[in-house]
């Protein structure tokens, strides 16, 4: 079946650093790629919708500046926090759908960001 | 924006007993996806209903669609300690896939 790749599974980092996150979709290629975050206890929250090529769309209340898309082919979508603060702590998670439309969105195993 | 509503959010039970979930909400949906998430984890698909009135079995789970295409319900029977982690309802509307609240089970043996 399709297989996301998110690396890495978990990550520590200093106040003011940048972290980046992958998401490669292993045996399927993708035009669309979601990044969604999730606090303890709580659901996923979209983020952002990445799309191959172009521009990546924010939900409302997501800073762009802050957290930086890039979907550069086919099987790869990135996500950069910026100057990272202790509030982006999260476990942030991306998804991706097989382009042939196949049934269902397969999600990467997500990433423990820590901030400190 | 759809209010989607997921209950309950919480549920202890024990083992052998039933439950359901409940996803709600004001909207039709052109299609609802089940998920279910255990900690440290991405969510894995469950099933995928799209026809109103429709129902899918997976093994012990029961998945229902209402007529309306409005809400969902997921039923488990005889739940096991392994049916414990959190079930999320998310339908696919405008080209995105949105997660309701979740509901976190625990089955205790």
């Amino acid at each position: 079946g399709a297989v996301v790749s998110q690396h890495p599974s978990w990550v520590i980092c200093k106040s003011g650093t940048s972290v980046k996150i992958e998401c490669r979709s292993l045996d399927f290629q993708a035009t669309t790629m979601f990044w969604y975050r999730q606090f303890p206890k709580q659901s996923l929250m979209l983020m952002a919708t990445s799309n191959e090529g172009s521009k990546a769309t924010y939900e409302q209340g997501v800073e762009k500046d802050k957290f930086l898309i890039n979907h550069a082919s086919l099987t790869l979508s990135t996500l950069t926090v910026t100057s990272a603060h202790p509030e982006d702590s999260s476990f942030y998670i991306c998804s991706a759908r097989d382009r042939r439309g196949y049934d269902g969105y397969t999600f990467g195993s997500g990433t423990r960001l820590t901030v400190v | 924006t759809q209010l989607l509503e997921q209950s309950p959010q919480f549920l202890s039970i024990q083992e052998g007993e039933n439950l359901t979930v409940y996803c709600n909400s004001s909207s039709v949906f052109s299609s609802l996806q089940w998920y279910r998430q255990e900690p440290g984890e991405g969510p894995v698909l469950l099933v995928t209903v799209v026809t109103g009135g429709e129902v899918k079995k997976l093994k012990r789970l029961t998945f229902q669609f209402g007529d309306a295409r409005k809400d969902s319900s997921l039923h488990i029977t005889a739940a096991q300690p392994g049916d414990t982690g959190l079930y999320l309802c998310a339908p696919w509307e405008g080209g995105k896939l949105i997660f309701g609240q979740g509901t976190e089970l625990s089955v205790k043996p």
